[in-house]
């Protein structure tokens, strides 16, 4: 079974700070994925990528940054963090062409 | 680019029944075909792929339909029980979207006892 893990877990921010959320895959999956979840809308791609030193804009990518120092790890950074971001981050990790994606559990982020 | 209506947002049926979600894409390029499913505070849960050379697949209760032609996809739950309840989201990927998912807006699925 795949294993994505996500920190953190839970996260209260500022309105103005930064943010910063991390993934990492064990599988050597070449692509790794950032969404956001919110009720009303699914799940919403930022960033995505297909390699390390790789990062690709999704379909939602203002207000976010990408980070892919490793095979392992994929960061998600919000430089000026706006209560509009208020949401739950899901990262995701696959082969692409048709296998499936794996997720993580999920990072709740709530941004006063 | 790709657009995915999931229908019905909620659905409520006796333990039992079944349970039957429709998502319509608009792609004629996709190729890939998901059903996820998330139980509260986790993540994405794959059920069952599928690819486009396949019009039915059934599997553990669970019955997939895919109608090219209308570009529509279906998940029939056969016999729900509880640990069914959950949010259900179908996603596709087509051979031109470099690796890339498009999601229904999800089924909220509850089953009553």
């Amino acid at each position: 079974e795949a294993a994505v893990t996500q920190s953190p877990r839970n996260k209260v921010a500022v309105t103005g700070g930064k943010v910063t959320l991390s993934c990492n895959q064990t599988n050597n999956h070449n692509n790794m994925y950032w969404y956001r979840q919110d009720t009303g809308h699914g799940l919403r791609l930022i960033h995505y990528s297909y390699g390390a030193g790789s990062t690709e804009k999704g379909d939602i990518p203002d207000g976010y940054k990408a980070s892919r120092p490793s095979q392992e790890n994929f960061s998600l950074i919000l430089e000026l963090a706006t209560p509009s971001q208020t949401s739950v981050y899901f990262c995701a990790s696959g082969t692409g062409g048709g296998d499936t994606q794996y997720f993580g559990p999920g990072t709740r982020l709530l941004v006063l | 680019g790709e657009q995915v209506e999931q229908r019905p947002p909620h659905l409520s049926v006796r333990e039992g029944d079944s349970a039957f979600i429709i998502c319509t894409y608009t792609d004629s390029a996709t190729a890939y075909f998901y059903w996820y499913k998330q139980e509260p505070g986790a993540g994405l849960q794959l059920l069952m792929s599928v690819f486009s050379n396949v019009d039915r697949k059934e599997e553990q209760g669970l019955t997939v339909l895919l109608n090219k032609k209308d570009k529509r996809l279906s998940l029939n739950l056969t016999a729900a029980h509880p640990g069914d309840s959950a949010v259900y989201f179908c996603a596709v990927e087509n051979t031109e979207g470099a690796d890339r998912l498009t999601f229904g807006k999800g089924t909220q699925l509850i089953i009553q006892p």
